[in-house]
């Protein structure tokens, strides 16, 4: 049982729907973090938060958009996506004194039409 | 920056035999952590074991052990006495010190085992 949970499992939205995707942790770690994994490529690290605050953003588009209102749960709000961000998207978190070890949840597999 | 190769996209092993997954890295930071996850179908990525750049002794975790050759730059995932179980993709990656703590991670190798 993952200490880090994914919903939903699996997505699938038109290009012109809006969703988002939830990630929740009760491990007592304060970094969230969203991660793309697409086909034949390695996991692509999207956003970083550290104690709510957003601390990285890797030139991900503004049709992705994060939220963290706690050090508990962690948004992905998606918004007039494009049939190659159908992806696996992987949340992590970490412990701050930790050797750097992220917890993953189980992903959220999307699909866009 | 930080690299992770991992040139092997697909072992094939017999169940029973040992199987090592290769990994080498690239980076500028004099301290780093290389970490290895198994990623099974169902999606989720396992941690499996963690080389500090600094620690004398190479990493073991059970049947899991890294060959780690800092001169090298290589940071090798051994699995001893491989198992059905252990049919996986696996992803090698490197921490990044400076900045907000994150991995980068490399291609990864899918691994099957053979019955």
């Amino acid at each position: 049982e993952t200490g880090v949970t994914q919903t939903p499992r699996h997505l699938v939205m038109g290009m012109t729907n809006k969703k988002s995707l939830k990630c929740e942790q009760h491990l007592g770690h304060n970094a969230m973090y969203w991660y793309k994994q697409s086909a034949k490529k390695p996991l692509e690290l999207m956003f970083v938060y550290s104690l709510e605050e957003r601390v990285e953003n890797n030139s991900v588009p503004s049709r992705f958009s994060p939220e963290c209102p706690n050090s508990s749960h962690l948004f992905l709000h998606l918004h007039t996506l494009q049939p190659e961000d159908s992806a696996l998207y992987l949340c992590a978190s970490s412990h701050p004194q930790g050797t750097g070890e992220l917890f993953f949840g189980e992903g959220s597999r999307l699909t866009v039409l | 920056a930080q690299k992770i190769t991992q040139t092997q996209p697909g072992m094939f092993v017999q169940e029973k035999e040992a199987v090592t997954l290769d990994c080498t890295y690239d980076t500028s930071d004099p301290s780093y952590g290389l970490f290895w996850y198994k990623q099974p179908s169902s999606g989720e990525m396992i941690f499996l074991i963690y080389q500090g750049s600094y620690d004398q002794q190479n990493a073991t975790e059970g049947r899991y052990s890294l060959n780690f050759q800092k001169a090298r730059k290589s940071a090798n995932l051994v699995i001893s006495a491989s198992q059905l179980g252990d049919s996986a993709m696996y992803f090698c990656a490197i921490e990044r010190v400076q900045g907000a703590q994150k991995l980068v991670f490399g291609q990864g190798t899918r691994l099957t085992i053979n019955p």
